[in-house]
């Protein structure tokens, strides 16, 4: 059973500009969940999708969106890039509800400068 | 709310013990335990659902007292394998939202 795939792997942006991830779950999963990990924050929760909605959104600017297709892949963009902004990328997927383990992809690190 | 861990970091020598420690303010219902090793993305450990009840993956337990609002993990006989850094989380509602403490990093040394 293939794992959950990221795209890109690494990416360097400069301030302003706008980037693009995106997250392929395991096969079955609808429930898609994005976290931005920087060594300072741990792990903070972005959004997470299912079934193309939006379910839930953590404390970040709208600058952070993200999307949920039909085949349960989910990108996420981030405009306006600022150089806090540089952190690891992770793209988790799950069974739905509150106990089922997440699955998470290898990650996109994002450099800003 | 975020759940607070402690401690976070500790050194250990290869077979020494060591505990980790996630606490909430609020009601937990259940808790679920995570592994990140370095370069690697977090792997699960376990999940404990319900207050009382222990868990175990290879030489790890866990523990959950709904009550105290917080949940341990225990590492026995650590081994080189079990270095990296270690994240509790709480689900947040009734969906796959989790919310993941600070971490706590274990380096098991020979």
């Amino acid at each position: 059973k293939a794992g959950v795939t990221q795209t890109p792997r690494y990416l360097i942006k400069t301030r302003g500009q706008q980037v693009t991830l995106s997250c392929s779950p395991i096969s079955g999963h609808r429930s898609v969940s994005w976290y931005q990990q920087t060594p300072g924050q741990g792990l903070q929760f972005l959004f997470e999708y299912f079934s193309e909605t939006q379910r839930n959104k953590g404390n970040f600017p709208g600058r952070f969106s993200g999307r949920q297709f039909s085949n349960s892949r989910s990108e996420m963009n981030v405009s306006t890039l600022e150089l806090g902004d540089s952190a690891l990328y992770l793209c988790a997927s799950s069974l739905p509800g509150p106990t089922g383990e997440l699955f998470f992809g290898e990650g996109s690190r994002l450099t800003v400068l | 709310q975020q759940p607070v861990q402690s401690p976070q970091a500790v050194i250990l020598r290869e077979g020494e013990d060591a505990v980790i420690n996630c606490s909430s303010s609020k009601a937990l219902y259940s808790v679920h335990w995570y592994r990140q090793k370095h370069g690697e993305a977090p792997v699960f450990l376990m999940i404990l659902l319900k207050g009382g009840e222990q868990k175990g993956h290879e030489k790890i337990s866990a523990s959950f007292n709904e009550k105290k609002q917080q949940s341990s993990l225990y590492l026995t006989a650590s081994q080189l394998s079990y270095s990296g850094t270690y994240f509790c989380g709480t689900p947040s509602g009734n969906t796959g939202k989790l919310i993941f403490g600070q971490g706590t990093t274990l380096q098991v040394k020979p």
